[in-house]
């Protein structure tokens, strides 16, 4: 079956330490996405990639990076950079750009600092 | 710029009763229009869509109507189940890679 498969599904972090976060899709889509959800708020977008070797900033890009070296994955590395880390993180894809294409999510990673 | 608005929660319910979660957006375009549900501790699974105006989007006994007279895509379902406990988020979107944009969500409790 095509999908979008997150790992793993708990991640704990100690202070100062960078961690990654995969995605991998077989979809055969070409934008892939990561979200940031917190307790009680909605998505926040983190970094989107719309293909291969190329990725955008979204709207809470400080503290995180990404790559997208296949079509297929698209990892996630939350930096020592990022404050605030403990969060729910969400992977997405979309097939293309037209107005009614849904977007198909992981099961997403829990990032907890300890 | 684009805005979703949904109804706060948390909504608690009794098993088989009505349910409505309001939600609004703000567009320049014509957005199509999402409801994506998320079951405790998973990602989001996409419940129902519609894509123009008047449209109603149906699913699992969820039902929204696009009104763009009111710019509103509220979601109902006429008899909820404990199961149907989730976050349901509203969403649009008007074309393009960085369209997407989500609600707040709304948290759902359902009682036996």
């Amino acid at each position: 079956d095509g999908g979008i498969t997150q790992s793993p599904k708990y991640l704990f972090r100690k202070e100062g330490q960078n961690v990654t976060l995969s995605c991998e899709q077989n979809l055969n889509h070409d934008a892939m996405y990561w979200y940031r959800q917190d307790p009680g708020q909605g998505l926040r977008l983190i970094y989107y990639s719309q293909i291969v070797n190329d990725f955008q900033k979204g709207d809470i890009a400080e503290g995180y990076s990404v790559s997208r070296e296949k079509k297929e994955s698209f990892p996630l590395t939350v930096t020592s950079a990022q404050k605030n880390p403990t969060a729910f993180y969400l992977c997405a894809s979309l097939s293309g750009v037209d107005v009614n294409t849904e977007a198909f999510f992981g099961q997403g990673t829990r990032l907890t600092v300890v | 710029g684009n805005s979703v608005t949904q109804m706060e929660g948390p909504v608690t319910l009794s098993e088989e009763a009505f349910l409505t979660i309001n939600c609004t957006y703000t567009a320049t375009g014509y957005p199509s229009l999402f409801w994506y549900v998320q079951y405790p501790g998973e990602g989001l699974q996409l419940l129902l869509k519609a894509t123009k105006a008047d449209d109603k989007g149906s699913n699992k006994g969820f039902e929204a109507t696009y009104r763009k007279e009111t710019t509103s895509f509220h979601l109902e379902k006429g008899s909820v189940q404990v199961s149907d406990s989730a976050v349901y988020f509203c969403a649009l979107s008007d074309g393009g890679y960085n369209k997407l944009i989500f609600g707040a969500g709304t948290r759902l409790a359902v009682h036996p």
